[in-house]
């Protein structure tokens, strides 16, 4: 069965740190663009970050650049998102979600995680 | 910047009955290269994650019922429900994949539910 599992979610105080990973299985991981994307509570969805399958090209959201990295270990089929300087409005569930492989560069999230939550909270 | 808007923010339809979600971007989303609308639609039910639903505008993902078809390009695009059935209660959220450097943009969202 194709999966993904999030974990690391927390209650950590502003300009804190966290570490969010996400363990895949079920398929062949490193062919696939991975992502993070984040759901605050009452608000749509947001895209938060990016990975190539070999984990030499990164993207992030201007409004964690510079705060979280992603990377990611192939070996052991998972995804991380390395966030720090946590703010209250990065209080959200953090989805992973598998995007295109084989080369492709442009397409959809096919398969997501079921999220992890994260508090930013004094 | 790509811009997604949704309209309506909500709906509510009877069973059986057609809904229709429309998501219009800021700019077209028509990669001229493939020819290809990068758009796509999901679901969200309560507790869960979203669910792909509709990819490059108009092709079902393996396992959705067809009541569910994509339409449109360049910057307008429809979601429709053909027959409402009880499950399809939740919140759509249409999503551009088209720029770079990647923003990914979902739409606000539709909660849809039953009248």
């Amino acid at each position: 069965e194709v999966q993904l599992v999030e974990s690391g979610g927390d209650l950590v105080q502003p300009g804190g740190s966290l570490r969010l990973s996400c363990a895949a299985s079920g398929f062949t991981f490193s062919t696939y663009w991975m992502h993070w994307v984040r759901h605050a509570p009452g608000k749509g969805l947001v895209w938060v970050s990016r990975i190539n399958p070999h984990g030499s090209d990164t993207d992030l959201a201007d409004s964690v650049k510079g705060r979280f990295t992603i990377s990611r270990d192939n070996a052991r089929n998972t995804i991380y998102l390395q966030m720090s300087s946590l703010r209250a409005e990065d209080t959200a569930v953090y989805y992973c979600a598998r995007g295109p492989c084989c080369g492709r560069t442009t397409g959809s999230f096919d398969i997501w995680g079921q999220g992890t939550m994260v508090i930013v909270s004094s | 910047d790509i811009v997604m808007t949704q309209s309506p923010d909500s709906l509510a339809v009877s069973l059986g009955e057609r809904a229709t979600i429309n998501c219009k971007s800021s700019q077209s989303v028509l990669n001229r290269s493939s020819n290809k609308n990068c758009l796509a639609w999901y679901q969200q039910k309560p507790g869960q994650p979203p669910k792909l639903l509709i990819y490059w505008a108009s092709t079902r993902e393996s396992g959705v019922p067809d009541r569910f078809s994509g339409s449109g390009s360049g910057t307008d695009f429809t979601l429709t429900i053909s027959s409402l059935q009880a499950e399809d209660v939740a919140v759509y959220y249409c999503q551009q994949y088209y720029n770079s450097p990647p923003e990914y943009t979902f739409g606000q969202g539709t909660k849809l539910e039953i009248k």
